[in-house]
């Protein structure tokens, strides 16, 4: 099964509006890890938390992360049309070298 | 700085085909991931080569295989060819094992394979 689990699976809004996706996982992390992915292209980098950071700021992009809740948030404020992409997250557990991604959130954007 | 690169864009192959995919990691990395990431669901964790050693394997059949080369540059082959692999395959590369470690990893474009 997946270690970290997307939510909302698909979210619609229009532009100037915030977005927020969550991300839950299951066991202790090292860091997470926000990407995003264009339709059917490969994946960007968007910002990387560590687990004794509670929050942190990119840009529009603001994450949280909760480990007594094993729970992390991506906030993407005043939304543009661009901004329409797929959004995974991705934990390192403790001990392992490999990041484990969810399923995404797909997000659309209307101008 | 050039991005991590694969090859081919796109293929098209028939059941019981094989198949070489390549990825040429960022310079100065020497770990390369491969995922696989069927229509619609995340990135299911195929490989991870570090240093031309295979480091760790996903649960996929042994028909998944691949190797790194001294430049760090990285190949996976899949034989015997099944529609279920019609995917699009994603590698990706990181610094590796070294001070500050991080994980975050960098994508090349992927490669869209079609089984017919």
């Amino acid at each position: 099964s997946q270690q970290g689990e997307e939510d909302p699976q698909a979210l619609s809004i229009q532009e100037g509006e915030n977005a927020t996706m969550n991300c839950s996982y299951k066991t202790s992390i090292n860091n997470l890890q926000w990407y995003r992915q264009n339709s059917g292209r490969g994946l960007v980098h968007l910002i990387l938390i560590r687990s004794n950071e509670r929050e942190k700021h990119s840009g529009r992009l603001r994450v949280t992360l909760d480990t007594s809740k094993k729970s992390s948030s991506l906030l993407i404020t005043a939304s543009r049309a661009a901004d329409t992409a797929s959004y995974f997250c991705a934990t390192d557990a403790r001990g392992s070298y490999i990041p484990t991604f969810g399923r995404g959130t797909s997000l659309i954007v209307h101008p | 700085e050039a991005g991590v690169t694969q090859s081919p864009t796109h293929l098209i192959k028939t059941r019981g085909q094989q198949v070489t995919l390549r990825c040429s990691p960022i310079s100065g990395h020497t770990s390369v991931y491969w995922y696989q990431q069927a229509l619609g669901l995340g990135l299911q964790f195929l490989l991870w080569y570090d240093e031309g050693e295979e480091r760790n394997r996903g649960n996929f059949p042994p028909r998944f295989s691949g190797r790194q080369f001294p430049n760090y540059s990285s190949e996976l082959n899949v034989n015997a060819l099944e529609l279920e692999d019609s995917a699009l395959y994603l590698c990706a590369s990181s610094p590796g094992n070294i001070a500050g470690y991080t994980n975050e990893q960098f994508f090349g474009p992927g490669t869209r394979l079609t089984v017919l």
